[in-house]
């Protein structure tokens, strides 16, 4: 079946700018995260939505990050006036619940110019 | 904070052993994971550890003890398509959030 995908592959932008990053998970999972990943590093937790509930926002590094999830499936990160500090691939991942196993989306490279 | 610790980068001959060490200091902990990471690829799951002992999977095995914090990934007859990094990922208590290392790189060489 089809995998956790994420659009666009890459993107590039202004400094300044807003971007828009999309996931679709795989259908029936209803756990989905994302991930930042910088050069040489660990991924970073940003954010968690489980179904219906509540998101945990608590990764997200400011208030210029926000993400939704709609109809609990589609998700979107939001960066508002990107800073050259976020230039980074952002990963997405989903699980059914209670899974101990998550399926990453192939990341989308964001480059802050 | 949370504190996962792996080396950095590690050298192994095609159809030798290696092991990958973790050490992790969180404030929380419900499992032990290991992904694999390819090159400009999306990590995947390896294994899942979340009482001590020994979970073997293939050529591939990792090893948990809670009281010390330590984990390790085996890689048994190494091969070239190996060479990756390694992540070891330890999820806290509310099952919400994984706290990723920064990954070690293997290099497996003929």
């Amino acid at each position: 079946g089809a995998g956790v995908s994420q659009s666009p592959s890459n993107k590039v932008t202004e400094k300044g700018k807003d971007v828009e990053l999309r996931c679709d998970p795989i259908s029936g999972h209803t756990a989905l995260y994302w991930y930042r990943q910088s050069l040489g590093q660990g991924l970073e937790f940003l954010i968690y939505f489980q179904g219906n509930s509540a998101p945990d926002k608590s990764g997200l590094p400011s208030d210029r990050f926000s993400a939704e999830r709609t109809g609990g499936s589609v998700s979107t990160l939001t960066i508002q006036r990107t800073q050259q500090e976020d230039s980074a691939v952002y990963l997405c991942a989903s699980s059914l619940l209670g899974s101990t196993e998550q399926y990453f989306g192939p990341g989308t490279r964001l480059t802050v110019t | 904070g949370q504190n996962i610790d792996q080396p950095t980068e590690m050298t192994a001959t095609e159809g030798a052993i290696v092991q990958i060490n973790c050490t992790y200091q969180t404030s929380g902990f419900n499992g032990l994971f290991w992904y694999q990471q390819h090159a400009g690829e999306a990590p995947t799951f390896l294994s899942y550890n979340v009482l001590d002992g020994l979970e073997e999977k293939g050529r591939f095995s990792s090893f948990l003890s809670r009281s010390k914090g330590y984990s390790y990934l085996l890689l048994k007859e190494l091969q070239m398509k190996d060479s990756a990094s390694y992540l070891c990922a330890v999820r806290d208590n509310n099952g919400n959030q994984f706290y990723f290392g920064t990954g070690t790189s293997l290099t497996v060489i003929p």
